[in-house]
């Protein structure tokens, strides 16, 4: 199947710093990638969807100040969390798909664990 | 929006035994039902989809099946192997090119050898 890569796996950084994870699909054109929110023993959440070279669309609840994303390519995205603070700590996962056909498969990315001290 | 409801959140069974999950979903639009595997520190990936003009999908020792009426849809594995161990997640979406799935909660299946 089709690769998604996200990068880093792990970061820790402080309160009030940003960090910026990205999504990167290695051999299909990502049309339209998903930010997803995982807690311990959880589903997956979705924060929010993006397509190529539009603005993201966040789900009800999800700051867009807080959580900028940005899909400036076919096979790029990237979730910046700013002025990231303790509670912002969670698994962050991001899927993508190609959307040229019908029902395409989701193809999900390693995740990233983040901590914020 | 759907809203997708998936039962029970852990289960444990022996090796060799059948297991069974279940979903319900609310949007009656809803058309796309896939199911992901997500095995400890992996990634979900999809092992088995369905939509909505057939009833059952089998795949070796996994199957779906759906019913609209009723508004379910369950997976079911059979003859158990400790590697099944894993999350399982449903999902239910409105197909085509550009759908969004909306999760169940994942169930942790426990395959004791």
């Amino acid at each position: 199947g089709a690769v998604v890569s996200q990068h880093p796996s792990w970061v820790i950084c402080k309160s009030g710093t940003s960090v910026k994870i990205e999504c990167r699909s290695l051999d299909f054109q990502a049309t339209t990638m998903f930010w997803y929110r995982q807690f311990p023993k959880q589903s997956l959440m979705l924060m929010a969807t993006s397509n190529e070279g539009s603005k993201a669309t966040y789900e009800q609840g999800v700051e867009k100040d807080k959580f900028l994303i940005n899909h400036a390519s076919l096979t790029l995205s990237t979730l910046t969390v700013t002025s990231a603070h303790p509670e912002d700590s969670s698994f962050y996962i991001c899927s993508a798909r190609n959307d040229r056909g019908m029902f395409g498969e989701l193809f999900f990315g390693e995740g990233s664990r983040l901590t914020v001290l | 929006g759907e809203n997708v409801e998936q039962h029970p959140s852990t289960l444990s069974v022996q090796e060799g035994d059948s297991a069974v999950i279940k979903c319900t979903y609310s949007d009656s639009a809803s058309n796309y039902f896939p199911w992901y595997k997500q095995e400890l520190g992996k990634r979900p990936q999809l092992i088995i989809d369905i939509r909505s003009n057939v009833g059952e999908k089998k795949d070796q020792r996994i199957a779906v099946t759906l019913n609209k009426t009723a508004k379910h849809f369950s997976l079911h594995i059979t003859e158990t192997q400790p590697e099944d161990s894993a999350v399982y997640f449903c999902a239910a979406s409105i197909g085509g090119g550009s759908y969004i799935p909306t999760f169940g909660r994942g169930t942790s299946l426990i395959v004791h050898p």
